[in-house]
């Protein structure tokens, strides 16, 4: 049962270029959500995505784009980059429609580099 | 007010020792609730589902009170391999899944 896979694992940019992260959920699972994680905080809800659109959105501007394709794998696209967006990238999937809408599984992580 | 709180620690115990941690939610409006467990720079994993009055698994029980808005999580018998950060998380319906900002344990010999 292969659980969400990430890629790249890592990742070093400059201010100004644009980045696309991506994710392959959990078998049997619809549902993608980003996550932002800087040191010492939580995880920050992005955007869901589900039936290739967005369904919700966390506080985060609109250089945060995502897209979601028919074989519910997603990318995370950030333009303009700041220094401030230097963090992990987290995308976690679910299965929306059953009991355990809300459970969620993370995969291990995108760390991005802004300099 | 941050909409969930955590006491971020460290908390430090020897093995052997139970531990609690709390976690405060101010949307009343939550309705699922759950512990990650998160180690240092990987993913969090989900450790419980925390659903109406609560579960155990194992060493490990998850409360809820949702008079008072709060979650907690007990662990018994302490392990070395339970030091971690602890995240707990609510989120439901309409209401975007909120993280806090996490607390960390240390178990010692």
């Amino acid at each position: 049962d292969a659980g969400v896979t990430q890629s790249p694992t890592h990742l070093i940019k400059t201010r100004g270029q644009q980045v696309t992260l991506r994710c392959s959920p959990k078998s049997g699972h619809d549902t993608v959500s980003w996550y932002q994680q800087a040191l010492g905080q939580g995880p920050q809800f992005i955007f869901q995505y589900y039936e290739e659109e967005e369904r919700q959105r966390g506080n985060f501007p609109d250089r945060f784009s995502g897209h979601q394709f028919p074989n519910y794998s997603s990318e995370l696209n950030v333009n303009a980059l700041l220094l401030g967006d230097s963090a992990l990238y987290l995308c976690a999937s679910s299965s929306t429609g059953t009991s355990r809408t809300d459970t969620q599984y993370f995969g291990p992580g995108t760390r991005l580099t802004v300099l | 007010r941050k909409e969930v709180e955590q006491d971020p620690g460290p908390f430090n115990v020897p093995e052997g020792a139970t531990v609690a941690f709390n976690c405060t939610y101010s949307n009343s409006a939550s309705q699922s609730f759950f512990w990650y467990r998160q180690d240092c720079r990987k993913e969090p994993k989900l450790l419980m589902s925390v659903y109406s009055s609560g579960n155990e698994d194992g060493r490990f029980t998850a409360q809820l009170n949702r008079a008072s808005q709060y979650i907690s999580l007990l662990i018994r018998d302490s392990k070395l391999s339970d030091s971690a950060t602890y995240l707990c998380v609510a989120s439901g319906g309409s209401y975007i899944p909120t993280f806090g900002r996490g607390t960390s344990l240390i178990v010692h010999p």
